[in-house]
Parts: C-alpha cells; sequence; structure tokens
C-alpha cells in the first residue's frame, strides 16, 4: 500500500463552480498523476508531475488544471465544472519513470 | 493514435478453470506491457507487468508478450470467485510517462 489518500471522495457540483481535488502520498514517490476513468474510456490522464513544481499535460488536459507545491501533494483543478468533467478521478503515484503505479481509492464527481 | 483494445467482455469463466484475457497494442515503439486489476468500485491494483517476449509466471497468473503480433495476455489458472474484477491493460512507450491504457475486460468466475 503506496499511502495515497484523496479528498473528497465524493462531490456534487453545478455548473460553472471551481472545484479542487487533492492527492496525498506518504512513499515519497517522485511521479504523480491524475486519471479519470469513464465507462468505455478506461483511464484516461489528465496531467502528470515529475517533481515539485514541474507539471506536464495528459491527453485530457483541457479544462483542467494541477499544482504540486511539495512531494507528497498534486492538486487537481477545475476552474470551472462542467458536466462533461463528471467522472470518477484517481491519482496514482510511481517511484520511477515506469508503468508500476499506486492508485488512490478515487474520487466521484458529478455535476449537475 | 496510440491504442490498447480489449474485449469488454463479460468473460465468463467457470470456477477452476483458465481465463485467458487477451490485449492488443498499436504502436510498435511500446515496451513494457502492465496488467492491473480493478475490482468494482475500487482503484487498479497492479498484478502483473512484463517487458521481454514469452511468458511469465507468478502464482496462478502468467503474463504472454508477442511483440512480433503486438499483444499480450494475462492467463489465470484454477480461477476462484475472487478473480471476478475488471482486469486493465497498459503499456508503456519507452520516452515519456504515460501509460495507454485498455478499456478493461471484465471478468466472471461461476461457482
Amino acid at each position: 500500500d503506496a499511502g495515497i489518500t484523496q479528498s473528497p471522495r465524493h462531490k456534487v457540483t453545478e455548473t460553472g463552480t471551481p472545484v479542487t481535488l487533492r492527492c496525498h502520498q506518504t512513499e515519497n514517490h517522485r511521479y504523480m498523476y491524475w486519471y479519470r476513468q469513464d465507462p468505455g474510456h478506461g483511464l484516461r490522464l489528465i496531467h502528470y508531475s515529475y517533481g515539485v513544481k514541474d507539471t506536464d499535460k495528459g491527453e485530457v488536459s483541457d479544462g483542467y488544471s494541477v499544482s504540486r507545491s511539495k512531494t507528497e501533494d498534486f492538486l487537481l483543478t477545475l476552474e470551472s465544472a462542467t458536466s462533461s468533467q463528471t467522472s470518477v478521478y484517481f491519482c496514482a503515484t510511481g517511484a520511477g519513470n515506469t508503468g508500476e503505479l499506486f492508485f488512490g481509492e478515487g474520487s466521484r464527481l458529478t455535476v449537475l | 493514435q496510440k491504442e490498447v483494445e480489449q474485449n469488454s467482455g463479460p468473460l465468463s469463466v467457470p470456477e477452476g478453470a483458465i481465463a485467458s484475457l487477451n490485449c492488443t497494442y498499436s504502436d510498435r515503439g511500446s515496451q513494457s506491457f502492465f496488467w492491473y486489476r480493478q475490482y468494482s468500485g475500487k482503484s487498479p491494483e497492479l498484478i502483473m507487468f512484463i517487458y521481454s517476449n514469452g511468458d511469465k509466471e507468478d502464482g496462478r497468473f502468467t503474463a504472454q508478450l508477442n511483440k512480433a503480433s503486438q499483444y499480450v495476455s494475462l492467463l489465470i489458472r484454477d480461477s476462484q470467485p475472487s478473480d471476478s474484477a475488471t482486469y486493465l491493460c497498459a503499456v508503456n512507450l519507452y520516452s515519456n510517462y504515460q501509460l495507454i491504457w485498455g478499456a478493461g475486460t471484465k471478468l466472471i468466475i461461476k461457482p
């Protein structure tokens, strides 16, 4: 268990409101990722980080921003939530640049 | 467009039989291959990875990789009801941090 916690675990919000999801890890892993998971699409990468203040876009980054000010925390922000961002969001970490990832419990976001 | 394809299932297998899950990928630059298991409502967890052509065994699980044919498979021997889950295939290119994921195959083991 990589000690990855996400908060909040569940959130219902309205279109146009800002939302921030937090991922906290206790394993000192260098790499952190935010994915969304939707039926029929599998996991899709939103943003990732390869170090403090080092972040980059994934394949579905539009409408999302991230920040990583400390090794242990990776924040995902939806500046103005839309219904298409209703999804389950997973944070993942990795010690190295491989596919061996450890996942948080997930955050279910509903945008009405 | 780099793609990873899996049959969505559900794949129904009797308890004690061998479950065979398949995954194909489009990019010949793919270097490493992963199988994750995801129980309903839970997060994915890594069960196997394979880098070289051939078979890799870990307990009841065997991963098989054929780079020439661009497919990777996962065999589960002596299937148990607790193996019922969605199995996600993921492929990593050598040059970046991004995994490409399949949509997963739902496996049901019937007692």
